[in-house]
C-alpha cells in the first residue's frame, strides 16, 4: 500500500498571494509528480522528478514550480495565485523499474481555490 | 503521440448489473494500459494494469480488463456492480520513451450505481 501524503487538502487563497502546496512519501520513491485536474477533464502532468535536485516540466504549461532538496518531499509553489490556478492538484510517486513494471501511486490531492 | 478515449462521461447501472466502461487508446508502440478509480475526495487508486503479458487482466475489488489490440480497447468489467463502486473511473496510457515514463489520462468515466 502506497503512502503519499498532500497537504492542505482544501484551500482557499485570495490573488496574489504565494503558496506552497506540500507533497510528502515513505516508500523512498526516485520518481514524484504533479498532475493539475479540472472537473470532468483529464489529468494533466505539470512536473515531474526523477530524483534528488531533478526537476522537469510535464505536458501542460504551469506558473508552478517545484523542488526536490530531499527525496522523500517534492512541493510545488505559486509565486502570486491567481483564480485561473483554481484546480485539483494531485501528487504521485514511483519507484524506479522496468517500464513495464512501474506504477504511480497517486495522494489524496488539494483542492485550491483562488478567488 | 499517445492518447486514451473514454466513451462516456457518466455511466449509471444498477446494484447487480453488469459495468463496462470503456477505454480505446491511441499508441505508435505497444502500450502500457492503467484504470484507476477516485472515489470522492481522494486521490487515485490502481484498479489493474496491463504490462504486455495476458491480454485479461484481474484488479480489485473484483474488475477486470481485457486488452484487445485488433479493437485497440482496453474496456473496465465488473460482472455485478455494487453500491461502493461508485466512483470516477480513468484509464491511462504510458509508453516508456527512454526513461520518460509518463501516464496520459483519458477524461475519466463517473459511474452511478442505482439501488
Amino acid at each position: 500500500e502506497a503512502d503519499i501524503y498532500q497537504t492542505p487538502r482544501y484551500l482557499v487563497i485570495g490573488t496574489g498571494k504565494k503558496i506552497t502546496l506540500e507533497c510528502s512519501q515513505t516508500m523512498g520513491h526516485d520518481k514524484m509528480y504533479w498532475y493539475q485536474q479540472d472537473p470532468g477533464m483529464e489529468l494533466h502532468l505539470i512536473h515531474y522528478s526523477y530524483g534528488v535536485n531533478s526537476t522537469e516540466k510535464g505536458d501542460l504549461s504551469s506558473e508552478s514550480t517545484v523542488s526536490r532538496i530531499r527525496t522523500e518531499h517534492f512541493p510545488l509553489t505559486l509565486e502570486s495565485a491567481r483564480p485561473s490556478h483554481t484546480s485539483q492538484y494531485l501528487c504521485a510517486s514511483s519507484e524506479y523499474r522496468l517500464a513495464n513494471q512501474e506504477t504511480q501511486y497517486f495522494g489524496p490531492g488539494t483542492r485550491l481555490l483562488v478567488l | 503521440a499517445q492518447s486514451v478515449t473514454q466513451l462516456g462521461s457518466h455511466v449509471s447501472v444498477s446494484e447487480g448489473a453488469l459495468v463496462l466502461l470503456r477505454c480505446n487508446y491511441s499508441s505508435s508502440v505497444p502500450p502500457y494500459l492503467f484504470w484507476y478509480v477516485q472515489y470522492p475526495n481522494q486521490g487515485l487508486q490502481l484498479l489493474l494494469k496491463y504490462t504486455s503479458a495476458a491480454t485479461l487482466v484481474k484488479g480489485i475489488n473484483g474488475f477486470e480488463a481485457e486488452f484487445k489490440k485488433s479493437e485497440t480497447s482496453f474496456h473496465l468489467t465488473k460482472p455485478s456492480a455494487h453500491m461502493s463502486d461508485a466512483a470516477e473511473y480513468f484509464c491511462a496510457v504510458r509508453h516508456a520513451n527512454f526513461g520518460n515514463e509518463k501516464l496520459t489520462f483519458g477524461t475519466g468515466t463517473r459511474l452511478t450505481i442505482i439501488p
